[in-house]
């Protein structure tokens, strides 16, 4: 596809289950974002990819927060034991390189009950 | 730590009116100035942007002005129109990283009366 795709749109799971949000980025482009948007609130950035480097994960907020991306490709976000506080649209960037300008999926909203 | 603040939060104008929504930032090194905009449901998308050796940019009816001294910058949207409405967000890099990595304004609703 032309533009960034994010699966599920939207997901509703019980407060303690685990969940995973999955990222397809633009082809060829090599660094991969994911952001947290809390209603009504701007975008807190949650972790970075770019390549095979290691990942910056210094916007995880907790140790229950983790992300993988296999070389260039798809990256999944998964939030183990979710708690309410979790509930927020999930938004993953892609763009050619680092610095340069990122372009943003639809998101997966997610509601923890 | 790093952040950048937003205003108006809320901005409602007439139709052909202008638009201006103002952004300062606190990290010196921040290189990068992106505004989105975002509509209900959809993911931000970006409409402009401007780098840190450049005062000035514009595209059609969007422009965005940088001052580096001051640490501000500005989105100008002239002759408004009612598909204009939407949430905008002014954004900063993280100055001391090079990965890109973006610090989000609070977002400014911006309403276009017919």
């Amino acid at each position: 596809g032309a533009g960034v795709s994010q699966s599920p749109s939207n997901k509703v799971t019980e407060k303690g289950k685990d969940v995973e949000l999955r990222c397809d980025p633009i082809s060829g482009h090599t660094a991969l974002y994911w952001y947290r948007q809390r209603l009504g609130q701007g975008l807190e950035f949650l972790i970075y990819f770019q390549g095979n480097s290691a990942p910056d994960k210094s916007g995880l907020p907790s140790d229950r927060f983790s992300a993988e991306r296999t070389g260039e490709s798809v990256s999944t976000l998964t939030i183990q034991r979710t708690q309410q506080e979790d509930s927020a649209v999930y938004l993953c960037a892609s763009s050619e390189r680092s610095g340069q300008p990122q372009h943003f999926g639809d998101g997966t909203r997610l509601s923890i009950l | 730590g790093e952040n950048v603040e937003q205003h108006p939060s809320t901005l409602s104008v007439q139709e052909g009116d202008s638009a201006v929504i103002k952004c300062t930032y606190s990290d010196s090194a921040s290189n990068y100035f992106p505004w989105y905009k975002q509509e209900l449901g959809k993911g931000p998308q970006l409409i402009i942007d401007i780098r840190s050796n450049v005062g000035e940019k514009k595209d059609q009816r969007i422009a965005v002005t940088l001052n580096k001294t001051a640490k501000h910058f500005s989105l100008h949207i002239t002759e408004t129109q009612p598909e204009d409405s939407a949430v905008y967000f002014c954004a900063a890099t993280h100055g001391s990283s090079n990965t890109g990595k973006l610090i989000f304004g609070q977002g400014t609703t911006l309403q276009v009366k017919p």
